[in-house]
């Protein structure tokens, strides 16, 4: 079965250079959230689009900015890099979100790891 | 503001073992609790997938439990192996502020030895 695509799987950045991670979701799911992971750290919410638009802002940096296109991927950019923002990256998706229970599942990808030199 | 709590931070085990893992939560006001295996520098799999109407799931050698009363959960592996160690992370799906949020715990480094 497909599932969620991250890419690049590594990037290499220096400080204040620019990095746009890519997210694939699952066939058919409308919603995608953005995570961050630092070494040793749980996954931290950035941010999260639900059919194009976006639903929530967690702990995303005024330099980082995300869109979720028409064939549903998103795009996390991310300018002025700082060491701090090397982490693993993590784009999750899910179908459908209303302002109800939300049963399903989030189904993560693989993850981009980001080291900012 | 919602907070999950995991406990041990870390376990190790002989093979063979079966084990508990533990994860709190301090707002039962929850849609559901999703328990999710990480292994070193790889992405997040989903392991069982807990509703709030639900006691527990069951997915093979896993089971996984939902007190929403307590704000407690459990992942029950039984007859661990080798292969087991991970770190398992749990994390409750709530709305707060206004939308729909995912909060995880710190997780917990499982190893399963030989």
């Amino acid at each position: 079965a497909a599932g969620v695509i991250q890419s690049p799987r590594h990037l290499i950045k220096e400080k204040r250079e620019t990095a746009t991670l890519k997210c694939y979701p699952i066939p058919r799911h409308d919603t995608v959230y953005w995570y961050q992971q630092g070494p040793g750290q749980d996954p931290q919410f950035l941010i999260s689009f639900y059919e194009k638009m976006q639903s929530d802002k967690g702990s995303i940096p005024d330099r980082f900015s995300a869109q979720q296109f028409s064939d549903y991927h998103s795009e996390l950019n991310m300018s002025s890099l700082e060491l701090g923002d090397s982490a693993l990256y993590f784009c999750a998706s899910s179908l459908g979100q209303t302002n109800l229970a939300t049963n399903e599942k989030l189904f993560f990808g693989s993850g981009t790891q980001l080291s900012v030199l | 503001k919602q907070e999950v709590t995991q406990i041990p931070a870390a376990l190790s085990v002989p093979e063979g073992e079966n084990l508990v893992l533990n994860c709190s939560f301090t707002d039962s006001a929850i849609y559901n609790l999703q328990w999710f295996r990480q292994d070193p520098g790889k992405g997040l799999t989903s392991l069982l997938l807990i509703q709030s109407s639900q006691r527990e799931q069951t997915s093979g050698r896993l089971n996984a439990s939902l007190d929403k009363s307590s704000g407690r959960s459990t992942l029950y592996i039984a007859a661990s192996q080798p292969g087991d160690s991970a770190t398992y992370l749990c994390a409750v799906r709530l709305w707060e502020g206004g939308s729909e949020k995912l909060v995880f715990g710190k997780g917990t480094k499982l190893t399963v030895n030989p």
